[in-house]
């Protein structure tokens, strides 16, 4: 089973519009962190937003805001008022504490991405 | 200004000649990573080391050596590259523990064909 799953291959989106990207997960553990990063065209990976499993607010940057539902193990990274700027890949990633106690390799495991277009 | 660096950023070879792409951070980092990331698959995680001198297997580790020195650089060496190994690959640092954001930084990239 995948650990982090994008549903959306690709979306369409108006400028000025607000934007959701799903993200669901899956984990026994319970310590956990989850990210979001940005691939613009030009290939850097860019951090956004970072949520903790104990974190009982929803992690906020700017325009960017995590909506996290702990119960149903998803992470859906919002960005209001989209930019054309805002064009790019999208990952969700997840950091496991598990694998720091040697339970397995310790670093992000990525979903596959959402490709996002902003269109004028 | 703190950062990743990878070198060569581009780099076409053939077959079976040895190659090493550098990483190196200046954030005085315990945690350093490679990744490969191909169409449709994401990010995989190759090689980790969570300090000098000790690294261990990612998720696609095999056709990949890595050695951990000095705490700043990373070097993924490739003994005897093959054409499946053309990838886009990203070295990563974060300070270590769990503990807060550990946000890892990512370099810019090195795009490598093999022939």
């Amino acid at each position: 089973a995948q650990k982090i799953t994008q549903t959306q291959p690709g979306m369409f989106v108006q400028e000025k519009e607000a934007v959701t990207l799903d993200c669901t997960y899956d984990t026994s553990d319970q310590s956990y962190g989850l990210f979001w990063y940005k691939q613009p065209s030009s290939g850097e990976m860019i951090f956004l937003i970072y949520q903790g499993s104990y974190d009982e607010q929803n992690a906020t940057e700017g325009r960017y805001s995590l909506n996290f539902q702990k119960a149903r193990k998803s992470a859906n990274l919002v960005i209001s008022a989209s930019q054309l700027g805002d064009s790019a890949m999208y990952f969700c990633a997840m950091r496991e504490r598990w694998a720091y106690s040697g339970g397995g390799a310790d670093g992000l495991t990525f979903g596959k991405g959402t490709h996002l277009i902003i269109q004028p | 200004e703190a950062q990743v660096t990878q070198n060569p950023r581009y780099l076409i070879t053939v077959t079976g000649k040895k190659l090493t792409v550098t990483c190196s951070q200046n954030m005085n980092h315990e945690y350093m990573s490679w990744y490969r990331q191909d169409p449709g698959l994401g990010l995989r995680q190759i090689y980790y080391s969570m300090n000098v001198e000790v690294t261990d297997k990612g998720d696609v580790p095999e056709g990949y050596k890595v050695s951990r020195k000095e705490k700043r650089n990373f070097p993924l060496i490739l003994e005897s590259p093959s054409p499946n190994q053309t990838s886009l690959y990203f070295c990563a640092s974060s300070s270590e523990g769990l503990a807060g954001s550990n946000e890892q930084f990512f370099g810019p990239g090195t795009r490598l064909t093999v022939l």
